[in-house]
């Protein structure tokens, strides 16, 4: 069965510094991965896919089959990152299986 | 472009009690998911409609039950609900069901007392 781990809940980092939030991933098939994000008091939205290989926000995430990992990754930090972060792994059709989330806080 | 809406915003329902609760998703979506998110966890996938038909199901009881309508939108309905069932459920839609990006709505907040 499908599976995604996101290990931290919660995650405190000061702004500027580097921020890499752990995605693990579990599953026999070709697998599809995303990046939610929701910001306080907003709907849950897509930050990144990793079939298109961009970087949103300066967000990136590779996905690293040998390790089923799909780690995302911010080199310098900002306030306005602060949210809270699902890793998300389609399988068939629309259904996604999400990760328990990580609640990033970006400090000043 | 107004986004999936998702109604009511919030319900309070008691034990036993049964609930509809409606998505209409973003004009020319054809496609409509269904998850709860129970606090503290992420989203779990319980349903997916494409073109009224079902083209998915979680792990989720009997209880639960869904569809969709000529125009798209769509119903989630429980019934015979448990404290367990209290939970922000979220409607997403699609273009096809596909592999293109769900877009999510706000959620509909159920409190079972």
């Amino acid at each position: 069965a499908q599976r995604v781990t996101q290990p931290e809940k919660l995650l405190s980092v000061f702004k500027g510094a580097p921020v890499e939030l752990k995605c693990n991933y579990s599953y026999s098939g070709s697998p599809e991965l995303f990046w939610y994000v929701q910001y306080s008091r907003q709907r849950l939205q897509l930050l990144l896919r990793h079939i298109s290989r961009e970087s949103i926000k300066g967000f990136t995430a590779d996905l690293n089959k040998g390790e089923t990992s799909f780690h995302l990754k911010k080199p310098f930090a900002q306030e306005e990152d602060s949210a809270m972060y699902y890793c998300a792994l389609k399988t068939s059709g629309s259904r996604l299986t999400f990760g328990e989330g990580t609640q990033l806080t970006v400090n000043p | 472009d107004a986004g999936v809406t998702q109604s009511p915003t919030h319900l309070i329902k008691t034990r036993g009690q049964h609930v509809t609760l409606r998505c209409s998703p973003i004009s020319g979506h054809k496609s409509v998911s269904w998850y709860q998110q129970v606090l503290g966890q992420g989203p779990q996938f319980i349903f997916q409609y494409y073109e009224k038909e079902e083209r998915g199901r979680g792990n989720f009881p009997d209880r639960f039950s869904a569809r969709q309508f000529p125009n798209y939108s769509s119903e989630l309905n429980v019934n015979a609900l448990l404290l367990g069932d209290s939970a922000l459920y979220l409607c997403a839609s699609s273009l096809s069901g596909g592999y293109e990006p769900q877009h999510f709505g706000d959620g509909t907040r159920l409190s079972i007392l």
